[in-house]
């Protein structure tokens, strides 16, 4: 067990509806990274916060958007969804920011758009 | 952005040694290495890091070279148990951009 709380961990809707996925980090962590993994794309960088302040964005759509709160869970938000959003989602935690960082995965969300 | 590059696959037998190599392009001079492990439906997790030469923990070693342009990541005498994915991670400046990873099959 990392640590990392991710609910829920399955999610099925309809395209173009909006879902909210959330992440508990491990307690003392005050970063929090959002990835998504399709089978086509391998893990990909969506955002990171850091102390709930966005620190780093990769490859996030803007559809997507992310919070982290006072008490360090974060929320990944999807809205108009696509079957292309149609993916793994996880949330994962560090200590703090920067180089050589470990990070710590929840067991992820599957989410099916149909 | 630069981008690690691995092979997508490789297969090996039950105690064998297995080496993957990462490469890691443009790579900032205070950036980590590091690896990971992924089972499937399982979030990745951390196995090794390492900046220069070589690190040794319990479970694996990782090797870089002086001009950190590439690593490899070695698993002793493997198992059945160590058929997952494995992901090299580089952290360039603020971005954790993963490699494709490599699909390593453990056969008996």
């Amino acid at each position: 067990d990392s640590g990392v709380t991710q609910t829920p961990k399955h999610l099925i809707t309809a395209t173009g509806q909006r879902v909210t996925l959330r992440c508990s980090p491990r307690s003392g962590d005050l970063s929090v990274y959002w990835y998504q993994q399709s089978l086509d794309q391998g893990l990909q960088f969506l955002i990171q916060y850091y102390n709930g302040e966005e620190r780093a964005k990769g490859n996030i759509l803007e559809r997507f958007s992310a919070q982290q709160f006072p008490d360090l869970h974060s929320e990944l938000n999807l809205s108009s969804l696509e079957l292309g959003d149609s993916a793994l989602y996880f949330c994962a935690s560090s200590e703090g920011y920067g180089f050589g960082e470990k990070l710590f995965f929840g067991s992820g969300t599957q989410l099916s758009v149909l | 952005l630069a981008k690690t590059t691995q092979p997508i696959s490789m297969d090996s037998y039950e105690g064998q040694e297995v080496n993957i190599t990462c490469s890691h392009n443009n790579i900032a001079t205070n950036d980590y290495i590091t690896w990971y492990q992924q089972f499937p439906s399982q979030g990745p997790r951390f196995i090794i890091q390492g900046y220069k030469t070589k690190v040794t923990n319990e479970v694996a070693s990782l090797f870089i070279p002086a001009d950190r342009k590439s690593s490899t990541l070695s698993l002793p005498r493997v198992s059945l148990s160590d058929t997952a994915v494995y992901y090299c991670l580089a952290n360039y400046g603020q971005n954790f951009v993963f490699g494709p990873g490599t699909r390593l099959s453990v056969l008996p």
